[in-house]
């Protein structure tokens, strides 16, 4: 098992530009998150997903986009990148809803936006 | 609303000796709690969580959390800290009707060889 994994790895992008970040996870987790992390302020909540086809915010969701078209896959969209979005991406997957399910984390993509 | 508070953004400790790395919570209902670590240029990865009934949890490469009712306090532990154990600790607690999680702000953990 791959577990989660995300792509790209890196990545640098000029004000205005659009990119996708993909979320892959095959163990058939319901529950797939996409959060960013940026020092002294811990990890935020972007979007989350609680089944294919389904989506929600989080408490930092604007200026991101993202769609759960299949089971295994998160994409997290920015349609107009700004340099306040500069910040590691991380993805997570979670099996389900139940309060004793540890979440997974994917490698992370450093972001910068110039 | 459920939340952890991580008091506490550095821990030194020597290598050897023993570690802790502090948090509280506040919720509401039976507690859930969960630590993950975060390696230099990795995801985080999940090390340990509460099962109500056992306050003396262990988990992933030696670490262990002491549960407090009365604290509200669920400190993560190691009787001899390595090296390798340098990294980046945080609390969390499920929210958001176990939907979502909210984690703390994160301790910078540091073993000084």
């Amino acid at each position: 098992n791959a577990g989660v994994t995300q792509t790209p790895k890196f990545r640098v992008l000029k004000t205005g530009q659009s990119m996708t970040l993909l979320c892959a996870q095959d163990m058939n987790h319901e529950y797939m998150y996409w959060y960013r992390q940026d020092p002294g302020m811990g990890l935020r909540l972007i979007h989350y997903s609680v089944g294919e086809g389904t989506t929600a915010k989080g408490e930092v969701p604007d200026g991101y986009n993202v769609s759960r078209l299949k089971k295994q896959n998160f994409l997290l969209g920015l349609e107009s990148a700004a340099p306040s979005q500069t910040s590691v991406y991380f993805c997570a997957s979670k099996l389900a809803g139940g309060p004793l399910d540890e979440q997974f984390f994917g490698p992370g993509t450093r972001l910068t936006v110039l | 609303a459920q939340s952890v508070a991580q008091p506490e953004d550095q821990v030194n400790v020597a290598e050897g000796n023993p570690l802790t790395v502090k948090c509280t919570y506040s919720v509401s209902g039976n507690p859930y709690l969960f630590w993950y670590v975060q390696y230099p240029n990795r995801g985080l990865q999940f090390l340990l969580k509460y099962i109500t009934g056992d306050n003396l949890v262990k988990g992933s490469y030696g670490f262990e959390a002491e549960f407090n009712k009365s604290q509200t306090s669920f400190h993560l532990k190691k009787p001899s800290a390595l090296v390798s154990d340098s990294a980046l600790y945080f609390c969390a607690v499920p929210s958001g009707g176990y939907q979502k999680v909210t984690f703390g702000i994160g301790t910078k953990l540091q073993v000084i060889p």
